[in-house]
């Protein structure tokens, strides 16, 4: 049981190219999410999924799409990079409906856009 | 404008002593309050969590203070270990999967 495995670890594009970050998870959760984490502001939600074939925006999804074509798969992609993108997204993914149940992070993909 | 509010951003503690985070919010919907500890390289993962009925969770050394009135709650590690060293984040949801996370705290526990 690998749980929540991101790929790549690290990244560097250069302003208006495109790449996919790839997350995926073994535990058969419905809830899927990622998040971008900027120094002194904490994680920010981009987009969510609830279930294969439904996503949504969270709170900073410019730029970014997604898509959800299996349970286990959850890629964000960066349709033309720009500075602004430096960070470190983090997938997550739940269990069930339950709000309360414990997301699980992966270990991060650390992107830097020159 | 970050929902929930977190202080301080870092903090040092001696081993043995008592590390305190504080969380603040204005929306009053939020009905699950995680916290999040985060070690440098990897990502988040929870430590302890509180729902407003309740005033206080304890689970080992780690303990979560809530105060609806106020629209406070706190994190409190009691006998600070140079193992605690990391970050920790306040969070908040309202039935639903979107968490607001407060913008983290680095906490460093000499030995």
């Amino acid at each position: 049981n690998a749980g929540v495995t991101q790929t790549p670890k690290f990244q560097v594009l250069k302003t208006g190219q495109s790449m996919t970050l790839q997350c995926a998870q073994d535990m058969n959760h419905e809830y899927m999410s990622w998040y971008r984490q900027d120094p002194g502001m904490g994680l920010r939600l981009i987009h969510y999924s609830v279930g294969a074939g439904i996503t949504d925006q969270g709170e900073v999804p410019n730029g970014y799409n997604v898509s959800r074509s299996t349970t286990e798969d959850f890629p964000l992609r960066l349709l033309s990079a720009a500075p602004s993108q430096t960070s470190v997204y983090f997938c997550a993914s739940s269990d069930s409906r339950d709000h309360l149940d414990t997301q699980y992070f992966g270990p991060g993909t650390r992107l830097t856009v020159l | 404008q970050q929902q929930v509010k977190q202080s301080p951003q870092s903090l040092i503690v001696q081993k043995g002593g008592i590390s305190i985070i504080n969380c603040a919010y204005e929306n009053t919907a939020f009905d699950y309050f995680p916290w999040y500890q985060q070690f440098p390289g990897k990502g988040p993962a929870l430590l302890i969590a509180i729902r407003p009925d309740v005033s206080e969770k304890k689970e080992g050394r780690f303990t979560i203070s809530f105060n609806k009135s106020a629209k406070q709650f706190s994190l409190h590690i009691m006998d600070s270990q140079p193992g605690d060293s990391a970050t920790y984040f306040c969070a908040a949801n309202i039935n639903d999967y979107k968490l607001s996370f407060g913008a983290g705290t680095t906490v460093t526990v000499r030995a």
